[in-house]
């Protein structure tokens, strides 16, 4: 059965750092793209950033929106996918997907909540 | 960014009848060797997002065949044959031609 869980997310103060985690199972996690997507209260989904393979000597990409404030990571090892946030905003607040969202099936997690607020 | 915008945003529907959401790109996303990375994703109420179509007309496993999908250049359309209950939700058009993928609004679907 594959499962990705995020967890990580939680109440923060504008300004702050937080750190999301996604572990994986079910499937070859080292052959794909993992994405992190973003989706707030309410609104519609903005894909935040992707990782690559190993082969693709792990190259990140992010959207203009959190670029130099977020940071993607993974440990093939653990079959895991990370998330830096750094500097956060009011408006970085989401339930935060990982996600390959260019793959067949359900590889969705389930989302974790991150709420920037003073 | 390439900016998709669907229409309606609301679609009420009758049960046993057909539905149809439309998708623009303001850009081309056929890419030089013709494909074009055109997904639609169903998000039901609570729920995750799971893609039902990729390639603009190419349904995922599981995915009921009353899904379809169509179109070209920039211009896209999601068909469902027939509405059933369990196709209540929203529904996505998203774009992997050009970093960043971006998605559409959204069009959420309710039975009438």
């Amino acid at each position: 059965e594959v499962q990705l869980v995020e967890s990580g997310g939680t109440l923060v103060q504008p300004g702050g750092s937080l750190r999301l985690s996604c572990t994986t199972s079910g499937f070859s996690f080292s052959d794909h793209w993992m994405d992190w997507v973003r989706q707030a209260p309410g609104k519609g989904l903005e894909l935040v950033g992707r990782i690559k393979l190993r082969a693709q000597n792990y190259i990140t990409q992010y959207a203009a929106s959190v670029k130099g404030r977020f940071t993607i990571s993974r440990d093939d090892s653990k079959n895991s996918v990370y998330l830096q946030m750094n500097s956060l905003k009011t408006e970085d607040t989401a339930l935060y997907y990982c996600a390959d969202v260019g793959a067949p099936g359900d590889l969705w997690g389930q989302g974790t909540l991150v709420t920037v607020s003073s | 960014d390439i900016v998709m915008t669907q229409s309606p945003l609301s679609l009420p529907v009758t049960l046993g009848q057909p539905a149809s959401i439309s998708c623009r790109s303001d850009q081309s996303l056929v890419l030089s060797d013709g494909t074009i990375y055109l997904s639609w994703f169903q998000q039901r109420p609570g729920q995750s997002p799971r893609r039902l179509i990729y390639k603009v007309s190419n349904r995922d496993s599981g995915v009921p065949d009353r899904f379809s999908g169509s179109g070209s250049g920039s211009d896209f359309t999601l068909k469902i044959s027939r509405v059933e209950a369990e196709d209540v939700g929203v529904y996505y058009c998203m774009q992997a031609a050009h970093w960043p993928d971006t998605f559409g609004q959204g069009t959420k679907l309710e039975i009438k």
